[in-house]
């Protein structure tokens, strides 16, 4: 597709249950990203994937969260036992590899309600 | 460590007035990037602009302007002759060699342009 998709757009679900969010990446781009963003608040790193190299997870808050991507291109993020500290809008983003720093781009995110 | 700090949570303009958005970073890297991007109410982040350490040179780009100082560590942003659909959260983020490609995002600006 033309950009990074996101999916679903909406989610709510019981807290105790689990989750899978899915990004797929614009097509070429070996980097992707997911962020999480609370209400009114910044965007907080959660996981990095960059080509074949380990990913940088330094930024998953618990072990309820994981992340894999499949074939160097569609990532799911996974939340296991949701708690309501959980809801947020998570995003992800996913850049080109012609040059170290380049720009990201995101997609529309997934709003995340826990109830 | 990286760390980008955006001072202003909200600003409140009338069209047509110019107004500059701060962001200021810390890095012990000699080699990064900064980065502006745009939030508008869909949700969706905006790449609007990036510049590396080594381009102290500023940037216009129609009624946006960016103003680099290495001396002060800030990489401020201004919006020229604002408009109403300039109402958005703005968001400042570094990237550094120390950190791979990962994305550091200040809390962001809410600028509100009203007529």
């Amino acid at each position: 597709g033309a950009g990074v998709s996101q999916s679903p757009s909406n989610k709510v679900t019981e807290k105790g249950k689990d989750v899978e969010l899915r990004c797929d990446p614009i097509s070429g781009h070996t980097a992707l990203y997911w962020y999480r963003q609370s209400l009114g608040q910044g965007l907080e790193f959660l996981i990095y994937f960059q080509g074949n190299s380990a990913p940088d997870k330094s930024g998953l808050p618990s072990d309820r969260f994981s992340a894999e991507r499949t074939g160097g291109s569609v990532s799911t993020l996974t939340i296991q036992r949701t708690q309501q500290e959980d809801s947020a809008v998570y995003l992800c983003a996913s850049s080109s590899p012609t040059g170290l720093n380049t720009e990201a781009f995101f997609g529309q995110g997934t709003r995340l309600t826990v109830v | 460590a990286q760390k980008v700090t955006q001072a202003q949570t909200e600003i409140s303009v009338v069209e047509k007035e110019d107004v500059t958005l701060d962001c200021v970073y810390e890095t012990r890297d000699t080699t990064y990037y900064l980065f502006w991007y745009k939030q508008p109410p869909s949700g969706e982040l905006v790449f609007l602009i990036r510049r590396n350490s080594f381009d102290e040179q500023n940037e216009i780009s129609g009624r946006y302007s960016w103003n680099f100082q290495k001396s002060t560590s800030s990489f401020n942003f201004t919006i020229t002759a604002s408009q109403v659909v300039d109402s958005a959260v703005y968001f400042c983020a570094l990237s550094a060699t120390g950190g791979g490609n990962k994305l550091t995002f200040g809390t962001g600006t809410q600028l509100k342009v009203e007529l």
